[in-house]
């Protein structure tokens, strides 16, 4: 098992929908759980970071941790089309402040 | 606050060649990070450098990559000679600490490497 697992979509949704992303990670994933939004050709940036089990919102996202299932997800209300993007999901190495990074899943976001 | 830079922005080889990339961490970050992030991927961690220490390099190829960090600011990393299945973009992150696991990576622009 990959340490970060995302489905690599592509994923669209219509503007307005809630757009919902998931990752898995494994044992060798700690305790702080990263989103990075990463537009084409561009760099990643943190768009949500969660650490404690339930949920966490910041604006329109909302990211949820369950420790127990080893699952991450991020919701994104009223999504816009400059929310179209690759979403990466991102764990700390167990005893590392180093990251394992999923794939990455594609939304595009459809006026 | 100025972010992270890195230079080139691209750069087109031929196999065999050799290149060098260069990061200017954000200011007063004590960590730095090399990631490889090759298309339709995650990132993947080559290096990571507090201060001017390595903390961990086991993912880097040791027989055609290296890396330094002087002086604990400025980071290259190299590559010679480079192959085909090295073109990706690299990117260099920084983050102020890492005594915290709630550190947040900045990432710099990146340099996108083409290999022919």
């Amino acid at each position: 098992q990959k340490e970060v697992e995302q489905n690599s979509g592509p994923l669209s949704v219509p503007e307005g929908a809630i757009a919902s992303l998931n990752c898995t990670y494994s044992d060798r994933v700690s305790q702080s759980f990263f989103w990075y939004r990463q537009y084409s050709g561009k760099s990643p940036e943190l768009i949500m970071s969660i650490y404690s089990n339930g949920d966490k919102e910041d604006g329109r996202f909302t990211a949820q941790l369950n420790k127990a299932s080893q699952y991450v997800s991020l919701l994104i209300r009223d999504s816009q089309p400059s929310d179209s993007a690759t979403y990466l999901c991102a764990g700390d190495q167990t005893g590392a402040n180093n990251l394992f990074f999923g794939t990455g899943t594609r939304l595009t976001v459809i006026p | 606050e100025a972010g992270v830079a890195q230079s080139p922005r691209y750069k087109i080889i031929e196999k065999r060649q050799s290149v060098a990339f260069w990061c200017n961490p954000i200011s007063g970050h004590a960590t730095l990070y090399w990631y490889q992030q090759i298309l339709g991927q995650g990132p993947k961690l080559l290096i990571q450098f507090q201060n001017n220490g390595v903390v961990d390099d086991s993912q880097l190829p040791k027989d055609r990559f290296s890396a330094e960090r002087l002086k604990g600011v400025d980071s290259t990393l190299k590559i010679q000679p480079a192959k085909l299945e090295d073109s990706a973009v690299y990117l260099c992150a920084s983050s102020l600490s890492p005594s915290s696991y709630t550190d947040t990576q900045y990432f710099g622009p990146g340099t996108r490497l083409t290999v022919l």
